[in-house]
């Protein structure tokens, strides 16, 4: 079964990049990599999805290596709402739907 | 707001009890997931609907049973509560056009269900 994981929690201060990584090596190999953030008692919200190697958008940034095992989501300047719950989402080998643990993120003055 | 509806918001009720657990897609989608996140077990992939057809399975107890609605409205039914089952379902949807692909979903509000 696949194991996807991340880190529990991390800290930043407003205005700095905070980068995500999501180990996830049994991602099914035509699958594409999805990151949502949550707020509580809110339903997760997609922020950005990609298959290989860069994807940017308005919000964020996804770097996938050329293995993809791993994808890092990163979010550039940082504002006190980005206070939120960052999860990533893979499809397994088997087609299982596996939700990362999620990464707290916290945002300070 | 993702466009897509959930109904009850709240639910308590007793073991032993069944409920069922209501969604409506974003107008357009044909996939429809269902989720339950606890505070011990985090976002858990339950199933998904694709146009009425169940496509892929989670982690989903025997207890619990879903389906997909020729108006792909979806329902999730929980019988014979147990204390753990308490958590927040949530349901999403997706456009779902591509077989094995992860597509964008949009998640619903959330029902959050308490048993007592």
């Amino acid at each position: 079964l696949a194991k996807t994981t991340q880190p529990i929690s991390m800290d930043s201060y407003e205005g700095q990049e905070v980068n995500i990584t999501c180990s996830h090596n049994n991602i099914a190999t035509n699958d594409y990599i999805t990151w949502y953030q949550q707020f509580p008692s809110q339903g997760p919200r997609f922020i950005i999805q990609g298959y290989k190697t860069k994807v940017t958008n308005e919000v964020a940034s996804l770097f996938i290596p050329a293995d993809r095992k791993s994808s890092t989501l990163s979010l550039p300047r940082v504002s006190l709402s980005d206070t939120a719950v960052y999860y990533c989402l893979v499809g397994d080998l088997r087609g299982k739907l596996q939700f990362g643990a999620g990464t707290q993120v916290v945002v300070t003055p | 707001d993702s466009g897509v509806t959930q109904t009850p918001k709240h639910l308590i009720t007793a073991t032993g009890q069944r409920v069922t657990l209501r969604c409506s897609p974003r107008s357009g989608d044909l996939s429809v997931y269902w989720y339950q996140q606890s505070l011990d077990q985090g976002l858990q992939f339950l199933i998904q609907y694709y146009n009425g057809e169940e496509r892929a399975k989670g982690n989903i107890l025997e207890r619990f049973s879903a389906q997909q609605f020729p108006d792909l409205h979806s329902e999730l039914n929980l019988s014979s509560l147990e204390l753990g089952d308490s958590a927040l379902y949530f349901c999403a949807s997706s456009v779902g056009v591509a077989a094995g692909h992860t597509d964008t979903q949009y998640f619903g509000p959330g029902t959050r269900l308490t048993v007592l």
